[in-house]
């Protein structure tokens, strides 16, 4: 199986502060790297596809890059809504692993 | 509009077999990979299995393979995880979601609110 490395796993960050979040796989996985955010008790939401392409109704502040083994999700300038748990997820081999998982709270 | 609703969450003793069903609406069901996540009280995401558009390619987590089957009826729009010989590290809520196209290279653009199974004596 693949294997996803998130880091960190816990941020703590202040409103209109700019976030990156990293995701590492254990072999090339090209560009198919998707990032999700969950909120407690919810569903995850999907904000990046195939690493850098922003989901449709996702806002702006929110990106992604990268490929073969190394990903980054960048927020420009948190929201309050913003707080949340981040996953990659690689879609490259079956499991359709994702990473442990970034909480990112409030400072 | 998109929508997923699973059912069939339950308490279920250790080695017991629990089937649970996800409902979709809004999109040509057929035409679309389904998967089913799981995540374990306070825990991570876990991909589970993966199932074609047509029904004809499955895959599943080393985890449950052997003991989990999904399915699908193209029919009903109707998603469905067959667990049997049910653990105690199953105790999950499995959500239901929709692939973008093909899960493999695709990514998981809707996902229902989830059903809680606990296995537990």
């Amino acid at each position: 199986d693949i294997q996803m490395t998130q880091s960190p796993s816990s941020l703590s960050a202040s409103v209109g502060d700019r976030v990156t979040i990293t995701c590492r796989a254990s072999q090339s996985i090209s560009s198919y790297l998707n990032w999700y955010q969950q909120k407690p008790g919810k569903a995850p939401k999907l904000l990046i596809y195939a690493a850098s392409s922003l989901q449709s109704g996702v806002p702006s502040r929110f990106s992604g890059s990268g490929s073969g083994t190394d990903f980054t999700l960048t927020i420009s300038s948190l929201q309050p809504e913003d707080f949340a748990t981040y996953y990659c997820q690689q879609s490259y081999g079956s499991p359709y692993t994702f990473g442990q998982g970034t909480k990112l709270e409030i400072k | 509009e998109v929508q997923l609703l699973e059912s069939g969450g339950d308490l279920v003793q250790p080695g017991g077999s629990l089937r649970l069903s996800c409902a979709a609406s809004g999109f040509t069901f057929s035409s679309y990979a389904m998967s089913w996540v799981r995540q374990a009280p306070g825990k991570g995401l876990e991909s589970v299995s993966a199932i074609s558009g047509s029904g004809g390619t499955t895959n599943y987590a080393d985890s449950v393979k052997g003991r989990f089957t999904i399915s699908r009826d193209n029919s009903q729009n109707t998603l469905y995880l067959q667990m049997n010989s049910l653990r105690a590290e199953d105790t999950a809520v499995y959500y239901c979601a929709k692939c973008s196209g093909s899960c493999y290279t695709g990514s998981f653009d809707y996902w229902g609110q989830g059903t809680l199974v606990t296995v537990s004596s």
